[in-house]
């Protein structure tokens, strides 16, 4: 069974202050690995889909990047439009076409 | 850009009552997914369709049935809404690995 854990659930930052989210997965075989991002009562908003070890994807303030055991979601000098719940999805190899999620880091950036 | 609408933001229905969701893509994808999103259970599953009038069950369909008549419109159904289906309730759409959510909407049973 597909698994996908997101850690920390909660984040905390200051206006400027960097850092990372991270997205653990296991996947019989991963065709690509999702970011989202969902603002407090509207749809998750795609991002990234990384596809092997070693890829990196960018949009602004935000780096995703893959290993073959997790994924990481860099946020650079964060500002507070950028506070969300970003989500992690895993879809795996052949079958079905299903993507598993995550639970979500909630991000909250003080000005 | 790809547009997911759902019929309504929010909606309060009483207890037993049928309840119709809407949801329509405009993208001619031919994935659609219905979801529900819970404080801490994250995002479930409940039915999804890969093709006009065929629709599989997802991880909790119970309570729920779906229609697709039209590749666009992809709607669920409660059947006789309960006080524990009070939800927001998330469609989705999908071509290739990318998919696309709707604005949800978020039903109170009361």
């Amino acid at each position: 069974e597909d698994q996908v854990t997101q850690s920390p659930e909660a984040l905390r930052l200051q206006e400027g202050e960097s850092s990372s989210l991270n997205c653990s997965y296991t996947v019989s075989g991963l065709r690509g690995l999702f970011w989202y991002r969902q603002d407090p009562g509207k749809g998750p908003e795609f991002l990234f889909t990384l596809y092997s070890a070693g890829e990196e994807k960018e949009k602004e303030r935000l780096k995703a990047t893959l290993t073959k055991k997790e994924s990481f979601l860099h946020i650079t000098a964060p500002k507070p439009e950028d506070s969300a719940t970003y989500l992690c999805a895993v879809q795996a190899r052949g079958g079905s076409y299903i993507p598993t999620f995550g639970r979500g880091t909630s991000l909250i950036v003080h000005p | 850009d790809v547009k997911v609408t759902q019929s309504s933001r929010y909606l309060v229905k009483r207890t037993g009552e049928k309840v119709f969701l809407e949801c329509v893509q405009d993208m001619d994808h031919e994935n659609m997914f219905w979801y529900r999103q819970d404080p801490g259970l994250g995002l479930r599953l409940i039915y999804f369709s890969y093709d006009v009038k065929m629709k599989e069950k997802g991880d909790i369909p119970e309570g729920y049935s779906v229609s697709r008549e039209k590749k666009e419109r992809f709607s669920l159904i409660l059947e006789s809404a309960s006080t524990n289906q009070t939800s927001m309730y998330l469609c989705a759409s999908k071509v290739w690995d990318e998919q696309y959510f709707g604005p949800g909407t978020r039903l109170t049973v009361t």
